[in-house]
């Protein structure tokens, strides 16, 4: 069956450590993955996305992994700061033309200071 | 102003009656989704639009039907409310012409039945 899963619920970390958050698929064969942030009883704002055919991006104090014989992507948040306390959504684009995205459930993270 | 409006923003209602919640957005996207999202559950799709004429059901839309009255508007109905529907819901667009199907979500409307 086709599956995506993102690790954790949730993470808690220290100000300024790296946070890493993963997400895995299983039976899709997305073009693109795409990262969301989701802050509480807001709607998800798109982050960044990565190709299929890249295997790393970065934006800022954020990077992106995507590893297609692994079925995985991991995003990293560097010199995390409290403000980056919020739901972070993985989401598989297939790229299909009639296909929605495919969003996993989202890792909870909290930075302490 | 806001790109994805959603109105009402908080809703109180009963059990058995009839709600709309209605999705407006000025990106000139084609595409229109609506999500439901309950704690520790994630989003889930209910209905989507890839333009005017195109209706499709997503995987929970058992007790809901959907309005797309323009390429800007898209509308979910409760017919007869339960309390299992209360949750928070998001409608969201992207671009039928972009390479990729980012999404773009509206604020939420926070649906109480009681």
């Amino acid at each position: 069956s086709q599956k995506i899963e993102q690790n954790s619920e949730a993470l808690n970390i220290q100000e300024g450590k790296t946070a890493t958050l993963t997400c895995n698929y299983t039976n899709y064969s997305p073009a693109y993955l795409q990262w969301y942030r989701q802050d509480p009883g807001r709607g998800p704002v798109f982050l960044l996305l990565i190709r299929e055919n890249e295997k790393e991006k970065r934006k800022e104090r954020l990077k992106v992994t995507f590893d297609t014989t692994l079925k995985q992507s991991l995003f990293h948040i560097t010199a995390s700061q409290p403000a980056d306390s919020a739901t972070y959504l993985c989401a598989l684009d297939l790229n299909s033309g009639n296909t929605p995205l495919v969003f996993g459930k989202g890792t909870r993270l909290s930075v302490i200071a | 102003d806001a790109d994805v409006t959603q109105t009402p923003r908080n809703r109180i209602t009963k059990t058995g009656k009839r709600i709309m919640l209605e999705c407006s957005q000025t990106k000139g996207h084609d595409r229109m989704y609506w999500y439901r999202q309950d704690p520790g559950l994630g989003l889930q799709l209910i209905y989507y639009s890839f333009d005017v004429k195109d209706i499709n059901k997503g995987e929970i839309s058992d007790g809901y039907s959907v309005s797309r009255q323009a390429q800007a508007k898209f509308s979910l109905s409760l017919e007869s409310a339960i309390p299992n529907q209360t949750a928070l819901y998001f409608c969201a667009t992207s671009d039928q012409g972009a390479p990729t199907d980012t999404q773009y979500f509206g604020p939420g409307t926070r649906l109480t039945v009681l």
